[in-house]
C-alpha cells in the first residue's frame, strides 16, 4: 500500500516571495511521483512528474520539484509566486501498476 | 482536442433516485478511474478500469457501480443515492496502467443529494 502526506493544509505567502509545498510518501515499491494543481471550479492539471533519472524536475508555470529517495519526499518549489498561482496543489504517487494515490492537498494563498 | 468529458457538471437529486454520471475520453486510453473530492480529504478513488470489461474497486466503492463496455466510456452509477454521496466527482484516464504519463482529468461533476 502507498500513502501521501502533505504536511501543510494551507500556505499563505506574499506575491514574489518563494514558496515550498511539502510532500512525503510511503511505498514498499518504486514509484512515480506527481504534482497536480486545481484552480477554483476546475479539474486537476498536471504540473510535473518524476519517473526516473534526474531528481530535479521542472514543470509548467515555473514550478519545480526535487525527489529525495532517502527522505521519501517530493517537495514543490517556486522561486517567485504570482497572484495567479493561488490554487490547491495535490501531490500524488503511483505504484507503477495502476492506482494514483493523492494527498489531501495544500491550498496556496498568494496575497499582494 | 484531447480531453475527458463528464456530464452533467452540476446535479441536484433526491435520496434514492438512481442517477448516472457519464465519462468519455477521446485519447484511446486504456485506464480510467473515478474519484470523489471532499474538503480536507483530498481525492479518493471509487472505482477503476484497466481495460474494457475489467473493473475493480478503489478505496471508497460502497454505494457506486461502474461499467466499461467500450474503451472510451466509463459511467458512474449511483443506484440509490444518499446525502453522504454529496461530493465533487472526477473522472480520469491514463494511456497505460502504470500511469507514467499521469492522469487526464475531466472538469468534475458537483453532486448534491438532498
Amino acid at each position: 500500500a502507498q500513502s501521501v502526506t502533505q504536511l501543510d493544509s494551507q500556505v499563505p505567502v506574499f506575491e514574489e516571495a518563494p514558496v515550498e509545498l511539502r510532500c512525503n510518501y510511503s511505498s514498499s515499491v518504486s514509484v512515480y511521483l506527481f504534482w497536480y494543481v486545481q484552480y477554483p471550479n476546475q479539474g486537476l492539471q498536471l504540473l510535473l512528474k518524476y519517473l526516473s533519472g534526474s531528481t530535479l524536475v521542472k514543470g509548467i508555470n515555473g514550478f519545480e520539484a526535487e525527489f529525495n529517495k532517502s527522505q521519501t519526499s517530493f517537495h514543490l518549489r517556486k522561486p517567485s509566486v504570482h497572484i495567479s498561482d493561488t490554487a490547491e496543489y495535490f501531490c500524488a504517487v503511483s505504484d507503477r501498476i495502476g492506482t494514483l494515490t493523492f494527498g489531501k492537498g495544500t491550498m496556496l494563498l498568494v496575497s499582494p | 482536442e484531447a480531453q475527458v468529458t463528464q456530464n452533467p457538471r452540476y446535479l441536484i437529486t433526491v435520496t434514492g433516485k438512481k442517477l448516472t454520471v457519464t465519462c468519455s475520453q477521446n485519447m484511446n486510453h486504456e485506464y480510467m478511474s473515478w474519484y470523489r473530492q471532499d474538503p480536507g480529504l483530498g481525492l479518493r478513488q471509487i472505482y477503476y478500469s484497466m481495460n474494457v470489461e475489467v473493473t475493480d474497486k478503489g478505496d471508497v466503492p460502497e454505494g457506486y457501480k461502474v461499467s466499461r463496455k467500450e474503451k472510451r466510456n466509463f459511467p458512474l452509477i449511483l443506484e440509490s443515492p444518499s446525502p453522504n454521496q454529496t461530493s465533487l466527482y472526477f473522472c480520469a484516464s491514463s494511456l497505460s496502467v502504470g500511469a507514467s504519463g499521469g492522469y487526464t482529468f475531466g472538469s468534475g461533476t458537483r453532486l448534491t443529494v438532498v
